[in-house]
């Protein structure tokens, strides 16, 4: 196991277009993190999901962003009508059911013209 | 709410201990933890204290907590210059989603 992929590793888009992003966590953890990262900051939450059911959504997850994992296994964050606020790191991580932390990935820097 | 203050910059010099403080609000914390995240590269896990301790020891890294104070420090002994990095100290309840701070730079001078 490779650990936490994400790809594509970077993107440039134009404003007002949508992105997505993926993540492949590591096989045996069932729990699935989107942080995002702007510079100089800390990671803020976005969202978590447990198998396949979205747990929790951070007030940051605009109705622009969604988030779907649907067999429990990788996972999509999809930005529709991209504004240049979104640009940013996005950080996926996973964790098996009882952990003490998690293993991140290196992340989708996005970068919004 | 939730708020996970550090300073932004430290400076020491190759050999010497770097200690980095944390202070957080939520005293419902449970796992305290320190986070290394080096240049393009996501966050790694460097160490953690549940909250109903107050020192853990691993190798050169030594956190100490002070939950009366909601302090949190992580102090690494003889301090090399593949440890200049952002640590990222992070609170959680129960292993539901972190809260970070804001990171702090730490620079080793040869």
């Amino acid at each position: 196991d490779t650990g936490v992929s994400q790809n594509p590793r970077h993107k440039i888009t134009k404003r007002g277009q949508n992105v997505t992003f993926r993540c492949d966590p590591i096989s045996e953890h069932n729990r699935l993190y989107w942080y995002r990262q702007t510079l100089g900051q800390g990671p803020e939450f976005l969202t978590y999901f447990q198998n396949e059911a979205q747990l929790e959504k951070s007030r940051l997850l605009s109705d622009r962003f969604s988030a779907e994992r649907p067999k429990g296994s990788f996972s999509t964050l999809e930005i529709q009508r991209t504004e240049q606020g979104d640009s940013a790191m996005y950080l996926c991580a996973s964790s098996p059911p009882v952990s003490y932390g998690y293993t991140f990935g290196s992340g989708t820097r996005l970068t919004v013209v | 709410g939730e708020d996970v203050e550090q300073s932004l910059f430290l400076s020491v010099r190759e050999g010497d201990s770097s200690v980095i403080n944390c202070t957080y609000t939520d005293s419902s914390s449970t796992y305290l933890y320190w986070y290394k995240q080096e240049p393009g590269a996501g966050l790694q896990l460097l160490t953690y204290i549940f909250s109903n301790m107050d020192m853990k020891q691993d190798q050169r890294l030594t956190v100490l907590l002070n939950k009366k104070d909601k302090h949190l420090s992580l102090r690494i002994a003889d301090t090399q210059t593949g440890d200049s990095a952002i640590y990222f100290c992070a609170e959680s309840i129960l292993f539901q989603n972190f809260v970070f701070g804001p990171g702090t730079r730490l620079s080793v001078l040869p």
